[in-house]
């Protein structure tokens, strides 16, 4: 079945450093999702990426979605401590038949003040 | 407030009880799913319905039970438990599940525990 990989798991950085996760999938997807789950909260939808080689910006948030749509990243600039949780991205394979999202284990990002 | 609510939040039970978690969703949406979130795994999907129609059933354990009486409700009827299925449960909604645009709006989870 359809694998999602993402990585790292762990992430700590310094405030005001930035913070790339990637996620890897083992098939085609027709879109990529990201979400973001504070600590004891639970996940919320960042945004969706659809074509290929896409590029979207939600203010220090970049996300990007692979030429092949196997692969993306979500970059964040100048982290605050706000950005504290663990992301996760989601695929979705619809070639398989099924419109289900495949969750990567996700990369929890810590900031130090 | 995602406009989907889940009860209850925390749910402790030994491995002989039976015991429901109920989610409602108030965004109009057709497609509700359950979802498992252990430590150390990825979210897992268990169940999800369209219309309340079951259309996806990711092999779990016949001990575990949901029932969609309509689109806004949706439950999932525990029995006979393990402690290996303390986990957080979470519950989502989205406005169709047979189209590309799925976001899903999730609920806070109901934390369980099974002594």
């Amino acid at each position: 079945g359809q694998q999602v990989m993402q990585i790292p798991q762990y992430q700590h950085v310094q405030e005001g450093e930035d913070f790339t996760t990637y996620c890897n999938s083992s098939t085609t997807l027709s879109n990529i999702q990201w979400y973001k789950q504070r600590p004891g909260g639970h996940p919320v939808f960042l945004i969706q990426l659809v074509k290929s080689g896409e590029v979207k910006k939600q203010k220090r948030l970049t996300f990007q979605f692979g030429e092949a749509k196997k692969n993306s990243s979500l970059h964040i600039t100048a982290t605050q401590t706000t950005d504290v949780g663990t992301y996760f991205c989601a695929g979705l394979d619809s070639g398989a038949g099924s419109y289900q999202l495949t969750f990567g284990k996700g990369t929890k990002l810590s900031v130090i003040p | 407030e995602t406009g989907v609510t889940q009860t209850p939040r925390h749910l402790v039970m030994g491995m002989t009880n039976k015991k429901s978690l109920k989610c409602e969703q108030h965004l109009g949406h057709n497609a509700m799913y359950w979802y498992k979130q252990s430590a150390k795994k990825p979210l897992e999907l268990m169940f999800v319905y369209s219309l309340e129609e079951r259309v996806e059933n990711n092999s779990v354990p016949s001990r575990f039970s949901p029932e969609c009486p309509n689109s806004s409700h949706l439950f999932l009827h525990l029995h006979t438990l393990q402690p290996e299925d303390s986990a957080l449960y979470l519950c989502a909604s989205s406005k169709g599940h047979q189209t590309t645009y799925n976001e899903q709006f999730f609920g806070p989870g109901t934390r369980l525990t099974v002594l």
